[in-house]
């Protein structure tokens, strides 16, 4: 089973902050947290990865709470071409399967 | 980042034939590479990791015999689906692993290729 857990679908508002939340609660200490996203009918994108402290690049930000039980994808002002399916994994532990991820719907 | 290749992009064939999907890193050599299949409306499933020089590991319940992986080159895998039937219609997606410490293992995924068995 997959270490990560996220929540099945959610929506933004064009051109407000997307805050896409992701437990994983068993992760171990020399794991990354990845993240990845597909857009409908295309291969995944690689969009950002964090071990413990925050990053940001130009896609995205990325926050992992101090127990590094939980992380926050954040993209910061969302487009329609946002929409797409954003996946959690940690790796190694994940061992490179992916969960369900968030359906990320950005509206106009 | 890193850039990958599939080809072809989509095929149409006949049951019973075969089929050979390529993978290719462009810019960087991979040591490692994975396959995944993915149905419609789904998650992407992993099938195999490829270690170049080496034997493909797959998962359980994939079928190696029919799904023949073959990574001869640190830039270069192939999938090939033998015997295809309706069933393996599906979106083939390969994706290189670029390590960059102990654990940090980043995959960049190729545009994959559509596979519609008749």
């Amino acid at each position: 089973d997959a270490k990560t857990t996220q929540p099945p679908s959610m929506d933004c508002a064009e051109g407000r902050a997307a805050n896409l939340p992701c437990n994983h609660s068993t992760i171990s200490g020399n794991e990354y947290v990845y993240w990845y996203r597909q857009i409908h009918s295309q291969g995944p994108q690689y969009i950002i990865h964090g071990l413990k402290n925050n990053e940001t690049n130009e896609m995205a930000s990325l926050i992992i709470t101090e127990d590094r039980k939980s992380s926050t994808l954040i993209l910061p002002h969302a487009t329609l071409r946002d929409t797409a399916v954003y996946y959690c994994i940690v790796s190694p532990g994940d061992d490179m399967r992916f969960g369900a991820g968030t359906r990320l719907t950005v509206k106009p | 980042g890193a850039v990958v290749s599939q080809h072809p992009s989509w095929v149409i064939c006949k049951s019973g034939t075969s089929v050979k999907i390529e993978c290719r890193s462009l810019d960087f050599q991979a040591t490692t590479m994975f396959w995944y299949r993915q149905f419609p409306k789904q998650s992407l499933m992993l099938m195999a990791t490829s270690n170049e020089g080496s034997k493909a590991t797959y998962e359980q319940g994939v079928e190696k015999d029919k799904f023949l992986i073959n990574h001869a080159s640190l830039t270069l895998s192939t999938l090939t689906v033998t015997s295809a039937h309706p069933e393996d219609s599906s979106f083939y997606i390969c994706s290189v692993q670029r390590v960059a410490g102990v654990a940090e293992e980043t995959q960049y995924f190729g545009p994959g290729t559509r596979l519609l068995v008749l």
